[in-house]
């Protein structure tokens, strides 16, 4: 069984750039959320995606978007970047868009924004 | 607003102690899910333990336990038995799914080291 996957591991962007994340959810696994966690904090929620509808959104700009393809696996842009959007994101990957689904996290990828 | 909160950011214990982290949270929905997860070091974060809202019965995983008060909104993790792979830092988490749209609230951690 394949893990959560998430591409690239870093990424180094100047302000108003716009960026693109990937992640492969685990094998069987139907829906995917994403966080953002800033340095020292918890993760905040952006949005879920369940069978390839956005089930589910937190306080983030619209310049957050998602995709969820067919294979389950999505992406996160977020276009004009802002320094504050530098952390780790995170993609969780779950059977079901449920709330009680345990979620399978991904490593992360690290965006720096300069 | 939901919210989550930890007033804990670091707590130590000897190995083989128990230790308990804390955690509020505020809400006015009945239906939710309350989590703890574990994320050590540089390694993805982990799901240790999940309590129903509508169940009274506290969770148990193995040396994982909770102390589930709904009344209060509290929701503390007790770890017995301490062992060394229990450094980490640990989330307590919040969710609902209100009219099928969901969402999710981490709380801030608290940084567990456990002492040998």
């Amino acid at each position: 069984e394949t893990g959560v996957t998430q591409s690239p591991t870093h990424l180094i962007k100047t302000r108003g750039q716009q960026v693109t994340l990937r992640c492969s959810s685990q094998s069987g696994h139907n829906t995917v959320s994403w966080y953002q966690q800033a340095l020292g904090q918890g993760p905040q929620f952006i949005f879920q995606y369940y069978r390839e509808e956005e089930n589910g959104r937190g306080n983030f700009p619209p310049r957050f978007s998602g995709l969820q393809f067919p294979n389950y696996s999505s992406e996160l842009n977020v276009n004009a970047l802002e320094l504050d959007d530098s952390a780790l994101y995170l993609c969780a990957s779950s059977a079901g868009g449920g709330s009680y689904n345990e979620q399978f996290f991904g490593p992360g990828t690290r965006l720096t924004v300069l | 607003a939901q919210t989550v909160t930890q007033s804990q950011p670091e707590m130590s214990v000897q190995e083989a102690e128990t230790v308990t982290l804390s955690c509020t949270y505020d809400t006015s929905e009945s239906d939710y899910y309350l989590f703890w997860y574990k994320q050590p070091p540089s390694r993805q974060m982990i799901l240790v333990i999940r309590q129903e809202a509508y169940k009274q019965q506290n969770a148990t995983e193995n040396r994982f336990s909770v102390n589930f008060q709904k009344a209060a909104k509290s929701f503390s993790l007790k770890i017995s038995d301490s062992q060394l792979g229990d450094a980490a830092m640990y989330f307590c988490a919040y969710s609902t799914g209100t009219s099928g749209t969901y969402k999710y609230i981490f709380g801030t951690g608290t940084r567990l080291k456990v002492l040998a």
